[in-house]
């Protein structure tokens, strides 16, 4: 099956610098990778997603890419801002109805200091 | 934009005793849903993933007897944890999935379940 391997496990940073954060997988096969921000006792919010025909992706402070020949994709956060401190996480998926299952990675811990 | 509630969000309970845990798409229809649980710390793990009339489908080392998942409109799931313990204590957070919405995944606000 996919394995979805997320680094750093932990970040910090200062206010106003970028941050970012990088996944590999394995399954050649998957060909959707979303980003979930996850605050303190909340569930995942979706932030971003990228599929295998793109190479990045940009929403305002929020980029990702993918590399899907060396199976990475990233995550940048750029002028973070307190409010972006939370765990991030990665995931991948296959396509099709036989590969239904997100494979999330071990999560970032992200700290914006003031 | 697209809504996945739980509830509760918080439930204490007996040691032996069941809980049920809904979860609900509030403005689009799930063709699936799925059920995480996640401990302190850690990434979110699935349990099961359930299409709307049929049985759901266990991840390895879920006990289906255990965790009871019903998936009886295109809106709404439940779980069951029965005869809870204390090594159940968790964050259980649902998830939707509609292929009218690019087939993206929504994920609720998540439970809380403390045994004692």
């Amino acid at each position: 099956g996919e394995n979805v391997e997320q680094h750093p496990s932990t970040l910090s940073v200062q206010e106003g610098d970028s941050a970012v954060i990088k996944c590999t997988y394995s399954d050649s096969a998957s060909n959707y990778f979303p980003w979930y921000k996850q605050e303190l006792g909340k569930g995942p919010q979706l932030i971003i997603d990228i599929r295998s025909n793109v190479g990045e992706k940009k929403d305002q402070r929020i980029a990702v890419t993918l590399n899907k020949t060396a199976k990475h994709f990233s995550l940048h956060i750029t002028e973070t801002q307190p409010e972006d401190s939370a765990v991030y996480f990665c995931a991948a998926r296959r396509g099709g109805a036989a590969g239904n299952k997100l494979t999330f990675g071990g999560g970032t811990r992200v700290l914006v200091k003031p | 934009g697209a809504v996945v509630s739980q509830h509760p969000s918080w439930v204490i309970c007996k040691s032996g005793t069941s809980v049920k845990i809904e979860c609900r798409s509030l403005d689009f229809q799930a063709t699936t849903m799925f059920w995480y649980r996640q401990f302190p710390k850690q990434s979110l793990m699935l349990m099961a993933t359930s299409n709307e009339g049929s049985k759901a489908t266990y991840e390895q080392g879920v006990e289906k007897d255990k965790f009871l998942i019903n998936h009886a409109s295109l809106t709404l799931s439940t779980l069951t944890v029965t005869s809870a313990h204390p090594e159940d204590s968790s964050f259980y957070i649902c998830s939707a999935r509609s292929g009218r919405i690019r087939n993206e995944q929504f994920f609720g606000p998540g439970t809380r379940l403390t045994v004692l």
